[in-house]
């Protein structure tokens, strides 16, 4: 059964454009959720993370928006650049409240920025 | 600061055989993990390590043992390799806000 899903495999915008990507979980107990950014053979890269308490965490053109009602998160990057086509992981933290020390992880989205 | 990092990058073996992986971290991180990647999957934890000279299980174990004898480095080990162990193979370490991961180990099992 997997905890955190992210349903679209795949997902195409123009460069300068708002990208949005997705993740839905089904553990209420989850309490601290990050993105990840994974180019081709290198290893994940840790992107932006947000809080329960929270519902909206910027960090320059990324901005996470968390739903906890909808058990909801979604990764915004304005405007779009071609360096962002990569495969999106959301996690989600278990266990430890408010750490990253053991995560759930969703089995990614591609994002492809066409210039 | 090379951060953490994972020898070899790839390696394949016959069905049988053993191998070791190894990760190297030199942030000071108590915590370390190994993963393994599969086609359309995510990360999935085969073992972590919270400190030196601790291993717990994850999510996919089997067929796999570890051993964390110094703090900045964290072993995999294949005893008799099969090919449903073919995959990309992540360590990483961590912080309390975050995993940072390693380059990946690329292994094919035939």
């Amino acid at each position: 059964d997997q905890q955190v899903k992210q349903n679209s495999p795949s997902l195409s915008v123009q460069e300068g454009r708002i990208s949005i990507l997705n993740c839905d979980y089904t553990n209420s107990m989850f309490d601290y959720f990050l993105w990840y950014k994974k180019y081709p053979a290198e290893g994940p890269t840790f992107l932006i993370s947000i809080s329960s308490i929270k519902d909206k965490n910027e960090d320059g053109r990324f901005t996470v928006f968390l739903n906890k009602s909808a058990k909801h998160l979604s990764l915004h990057i304005v405007p779009s650049q071609p360096g962002d086509s990569a495969v999106y992981f959301c996690a989600a933290s278990s266990g430890e409240w408010g750490s990253a020390r053991q995560l759930t992880f969703g089995s990614g989205t591609q994002l492809t920025v066409l210039p | 600061n090379a951060g953490v990092t994972q020898t070899p990058k790839f390696r394949v073996l016959k069905t049988g055989q053993s191998m070791t992986l190894l990760c190297a971290q030199d942030m000071n991180h108590e915590y370390m993990y190994w993963y393994r990647q599969d086609p359309g999957m995510g990360l999935r934890l085969i073992h972590y390590s919270v400190g030196e000279g601790t291993t717990a299980k994850g999510e996919v174990p089997d067929g796999y043992n570890v051993s964390r004898l110094k703090k900045q480095n964290f072993l995999l080990g294949l005893e008799s390799a099969a090919p449903s162990q073919t995959s990309v193979y992540f360590c990483a370490s961590s912080t309390r806000l975050a995993q940072f991961f390693g380059p990946g180990t690329r292994l094919t099992v035939l």
